[in-house]
């Protein structure tokens, strides 16, 4: 099984700040690498898939970067929406199996 | 609008069974994957299963054996049917679309907790 190894567990950051999220496979994924941001109470929501590609409606101050067993997200400026916990998920093997990183806090300082 | 609706969602006893329902509507649900992601309370995301536009299934090696996934396309709606349920089971449900491997869409989830 492909384990997803997410750095750090919290990021404490203030409004306007820039957020940098790792992502660390245990063996090359290629580029089949989504995040997803998930608010208190609330269902997961995709912001990016193959790596780098923003999802549907997702704002231009999320980017993804990487390939392989390293992949970073990236949240320009952040804003108070943008606190919440953000996981990313490899689907290399799709369909026999994904696996999702434990998640990152992003936080208010 | 894509819209995902899980239910079946209760408190059941350690060794007993569940149904869960996922209606969907606002896509092509006969031409679509969809899968069952778990999230224990606190904790992660956790892959349960996936069907197929065309039948195939697939599950997490967590739950192989003991939960069934299967889709009614006349109904547009995805169930999960849980067996020998344990009290790892604990978790949120979500039903969600999946396009090669991403999930586009998801409900809002339905409580399954397993305790005595």
């Amino acid at each position: 099984e492909i384990v997803m190894t997410q750095s750090p567990a919290t990021l404490s950051l203030s409004p306007g700040e820039r957020a940098t999220l790792s992502c660390r496979a245990s063996q090359s994924v290629g580029s089949n690498l989504a995040w997803y941001q998930q608010k208190s109470g609330q269902a997961p929501r995709l912001l990016i898939y193959s790596a780098s590609t923003r999802a549907t409606g997702v704002a231009a101050r999320f980017s993804g970067s990487g390939s392989g067993t390293e992949f970073t997200l990236t949240i320009s400026s952040l804003q108070s929406e943008d606190f919440a916990v953000y996981y990313c998920q490899q689907y290399n093997n799709w369909p026999q199996t994904e696996t999702f990183g434990q998640g990152t806090k992003v936080e208010v300082k | 609008e894509v819209q995902l609706l899980e239910s079946g969602g209760a408190l059941v006893q350690p060794g007993g069974s569940l149904r869960l329902s996922c209606a969907a509507s606002g896509f092509t649900f006969s031409s679509s994957s969809v899968s069952w992601v778990r999230q224990a309370p606190g904790k992660g995301l956790e892959w349960v299963s996936a069907i197929h536009s065309d039948g195939p299934t697939f599950y997490a090696a967590s739950v192989k054996g003991r939960f069934t996934i299967s889709r009614d396309n006349s109904k547009d709606t995805l169930f999960l049917q849980m067996t020998s349920l344990r009290a790892e089971d604990t978790a949120i449900y979500y039903c969600a679309t999946t396009f090669v491997g991403r999930h586009d869409y998801w409900g809002q989830g339905t409580l399954v907790t397993v305790s005595s």
